[in-house]
């Protein structure tokens, strides 16, 4: 079965910096790899994917992360936050193959950024 | 225009009794899912119907039954609530199961 972990579960950062929440990941067979935000309050939304391709992924609101096989990771990075940023980051896999092909989530990281 | 909306936001009630939350997406997808999140904020598939056929039932108790009168609407329902049954719950939906999943605002469920 496959699992996520992401490694912090809260990340404090001030307006501007740089940040990096990690997530690794444990499958027997290849897997898709996903990284979802939730605002206070709200349901989830798709932050960026890696289906195949290029390992750096770009996605929405200045966000990008890199696929590393050997690893089994998929960091989430952002090179300046905002404010706005503030929110529960979730990295996910789902199975390429197989009957199984629901997302498995990792714990979440808490990302607050400070003024 | 909510892409995939549920009802009610809130639902508060007593331990013992039968409660049902409601999703709808507009979206024309095919796959919809429940997920539970639990007050550490941890999210874990519970269902997963495809035109209308259950596809994916993770261990759940069977007080939770989801039922789906149309590709549009998934509702799950649930017996005799336990205090553990608190927790945020998520209608998503998908053109397939293995494409981007649409989430809800979620139900904030609370047993007392």
């Amino acid at each position: 079965a496959q699992s996520v972990t992401q490694l912090d579960s809260q990340v404090p950062v001030f307006e501007e910096a740089p940040v990096e929440l990690r997530c690794n990941y444990s499958s027997s067979v290849s897997v898709y790899l996903f990284w979802y935000v939730q605002y206070p309050n709200q349901g989830l939304q798709l932050l960026l994917k890696y289906l195949s391709g290029s390992t750096l992924v770009k996605g929405i609101n200045g966000f990008e992360a890199e696929f590393n096989k050997s690893q089994t990771s998929f960091h989430l990075r952002k090179p300046s936050v905002h404010i706005s940023d503030t929110a529960e980051y979730f990295c996910a896999v789902r199975l390429r193959s197989g009957s199984a092909r629901q997302l498995t989530f990792g714990s979440g990281t808490q990302l607050t950024v400070l003024p | 225009d909510t892409a995939v909306s549920q009802t009610p936001k809130y639902l508060v009630t007593q331990m013992g009794n039968d409660k049902s939350i409601k999703c709808e997406q507009n979206l024309g997808h095919d796959t919809m899912y429940w997920y539970k999140q639990d007050s550490k904020k941890f999210l874990k598939i519970m269902f997963s119907y495809n035109n209308k056929e259950l596809i994916i039932n993770e261990t759940v108790p069977n007080r939770f039954s989801p039922k789906s009168p149309d590709k549009a609407h998934l509702n799950l329902h649930i017996n005799s609530l336990e205090l553990g049954d608190s927790a945020v719950y998520f209608c998503a939906s998908s053109q397939d199961i293995i494409d981007e999943q649409f989430f809800g605002p979620g139900t904030r469920l609370t047993v007392l």
